[in-house]
């Protein structure tokens, strides 16, 4: 069975700092890797995705994630944060092929101080 | 993309009582699916429901106490039977989009507290 492990609950950055929130998976074959922020009384928002190809990858608001299939892993990066980029950070997984029947991971709650 | 609505946006229940959760997609979709965040939690699938056919239930979840309707490729209903407090949680419709690079989208969530 699939799953995703995030192991950092809370994580506090200052404004303009990079951040790096991590994320580990478990999937036998090519998984389908996502990562969603949802903001206070918001629903889920996509901030990118990985299916194939370069292990780089851009999604919205700056943020980027590298796939590493040695480390399992599905880090989300940003260079500067913003105040407004605090929120909860979700990192999920699909079987191949599909976005269908995610499995998250318990998620980050990122702070920004000002 | 697509634009999901979901009725109730939150509600408080007395215990014992049932409360169906709408979602309505603004396309036609095959599988729409129900997942739910208990408070601090992460997101757990409940339910895969496909028009025409009866839903699929995640382990641990049972139809008769969520049952789910999807009359319609665009529309589906999730109630939560027989509440108790530790149904309070957010339920949230997703739907899956695209072809070759295929995507969830996500409701804004039913906020639900049971007293």
């Amino acid at each position: 069975a699939q799953s995703v492990t995030q192991p950092d609950i809370h994580i506090t950055v200052s404004e303009g700092a990079s951040l790096e929130l991590r994320c580990n998976y478990s999937y036998g074959a090519t998984p389908y890797l996502f990562w969603y922020v949802q903001s206070p009384g918001q629903g889920l928002q996509l901030l990118l995705k990985y299916f194939s190809g370069d292990t780089l990858v851009q999604g919205i608001k700056g943020f980027e994630a590298e796939f590493k299939r040695s480390q399992s892993s599905f880090n989300l990066r940003k260079p500067s944060v913003h105040w407004s980029d605090a929120a909860e950070y979700f990192c999920a997984v699909g079987a191949t092929g599909t976005a269908s029947k995610l499995t998250f991971g318990t998620g980050t709650r990122l702070q920004v101080t000002l | 993309s697509a634009v999901i609505s979901q009725k109730p946006s939150r509600d408080i229940c007395q215990r014992g009582t049932s409360l169906t959760i709408q979602c309505q997609v603004d396309s036609q979709v095959t599988m729409m699916f129900w997942y739910r965040q208990q408070p601090g939690q992460s997101l757990t699938l409940i339910a895969t429901a496909n028009q025409g056919s009866e839903a699929t239930y995640e382990s641990g979840f049972v139809i008769d106490k969520f049952p789910i309707s999807r009359p319609n490729l665009t529309f589906s209903t999730l109630t939560v039977s027989n509440m108790s407090p530790e149904d309070s949680s957010i339920y949230l419709c997703s739907v899956e989009l695209g072809g070759r690079h295929t995507e969830a989208f996500f409701g804004q969530g039913t906020r639900l507290t049971v007293v």
